[in-house]
Formats: structure tokens, C-alpha cells, sequence
């Protein structure tokens, strides 16, 4: 059974840059894996920040920007805010129907 | 505005039943595919299972294949999921979410529900 990799934590300082990835145990993550992103904070639902690799959802801040690097999917927050300290998953589109999230990132700012 | 509200979640003996449902409001529910996603206590998010729009095909996880059953009407605005044999480990906030047009993402979320399965 395929696993979807994240790290399991980051901590960025307020205003700096963090990119967090999200990876495949077998195989390469592609735009056809159609990766997108979500940010919880605890106690909340999540919430959509990017989708079909690149594409930010409504009202999502221009800081949270999405991309392929190398075998991976990668969301990136530039210029860190302190609300941005949440858990951040990722979701892969695995073929014949099946979505998998990834096991999660918990980003600090400090 | 879109909502969902999720709702029959409660305290259910290992082996037994409950059927949650999803109330949709503020858009067109039949043109678009539901999901329902799960978070145990403490852990990450499970993709559970998801129904087009129509709710001719419907898809589910290893873990609850053969268990579990989602369906939809249509006419109520209404996603459900039939949870049978219960286990403890299906233990978790059950989210109720809409697919974002064709594509392979939830675009908005319910609050949850929660399903505890204990003796």
C-alpha cells in the first residue's frame, strides 16, 4: 500500500520561508497526482489552501504557493505569519477513484 | 454560502451500526462529487470515501471497504454513510466535505461528527 510521506514538523522564523513536501513511498508525485494542500489548526476543519498543484483557493494569501519540485509536491509560505502555525496536509489523487492524505506537518513560527 | 452540516455521530458498541448524514446548503449538491473524511483523536486526516454527483459510483478506502457504505440523496441535499461493524479503531471526527468541480480536491468542510465505538 502506497504511503504519502510529509515531515513531520518544521519551524520557521515570522517572515521567512518554509517548503514543506509531499512525497510518495513508490513513485514520483506528478500534476496528474493533482496534489492540494490544507491547513488545520486545532479544533478546526480543514481548510483548503491550494488545489490542482498551483492553483489557490479563494481568499487564500498569495504567500501559500504550490509547486512540483523534483519527485515531490511542495507547498510554500513565504514571509511566515504566526498565524500560520497550524498542520498542513497533503492529498493525492492515487487513480480507479482513490484520494490519500499525507501524515501531516506541524509548522511552528517562532 | 456553502454549508454542510454534518450530524449522527455518538457512542457505539464495537460490532454495531450508525448512519451519519450531511445537510448541504448553497449550491447545486447534485452536480458535484461528496467526500467524507475522518481524524481520529490525536492523528492526521483519512480520505474515507467519496460519490459523484449523481451517485452512480462510489469509492472507499481499504479500511472500511466492505463496511461502510455511502450514498446520497439528492432530492434532501443529503450525503450519508452507513457505518457497519464497528470497530474501535474507526474511533473519530467524521468530516463531511464537497469536491472542488471535477477535479480531485475538497474545496469546503462540514465541522465533523463524532463516532466513538467503545464498550
Amino acid at each position: 500500500q502506497t504511503v504519502v510521506t510529509q515531515e513531520p514538523s518544521f519551524s520557521v522564523s515570522p517572515g521567512g520561508t518554509v517548503t514543506l513536501t509531499c512525497g510518495l513511498s513508490s513513485g514520483s508525485v506528478s500534476t496528474n497526482s493533482y496534489p492540494s494542500w490544507y491547513q488545520q489548526t486545532p479544533g478546526q476543519a480543514p481548510r483548503t489552501l491550494i488545489y490542482n498543484t498551483d492553483t489557490r483557493s479563494s481568499g487564500v494569501p498569495d504567500r501559500f504557493s504550490g509547486s512540483i519540485l523534483g519527485n515531490k509536491a511542495a507547498l510554500t509560505i513565504t514571509g511566515a505569519q504566526a498565524d500560520d502555525e497550524s498542520d498542513y496536509y497533503c492529498l493525492l489523487y492515487m487513480g480507479s477513484g482513490i484520494s490519500v492524505f499525507g501524515t501531516g506537518t506541524k509548522v511552528t513560527v517562532l | 454560502e456553502v454549508q454542510l452540516l454534518e450530524s449522527g455521530g455518538g457512542l457505539v458498541q464495537p460490532g454495531g451500526s450508525l448512519r451519519l448524514s450531511c445537510a448541504a446548503y448553497g449550491f447545486t449538491f447534485s452536480k458535484y462529487g461528496m467526500s467524507w473524511v475522518r481524524q481520529a483523536p490525536g492523528k492526521g486526516l483519512e480520505y474515507v470515501s467519496r460519490i459523484t454527483g449523481s451517485g452512480g459510483s462510489t469509492y472507499y478506502a481499504d479500511s472500511v471497504k466492505g463496511r461502510f457504505t455511502i450514498s446520497r440523496d439528492n432530492s434532501k441535499n443529503t450525503l450519508y454513510l452507513q457505518m457497519n461493524s464497528l470497530r474501535a479503531e474507526d474511533t473519530a471526527l467524521y468530516y463531511c466535505a464537497k469536491r472542488g468541480g471535477t477535479t480531485h480536491y475538497c474545496d469546503y468542510w462540514g465541522q465533523g461528527t463524532l463516532v466513538t465505538v467503545s464498550s
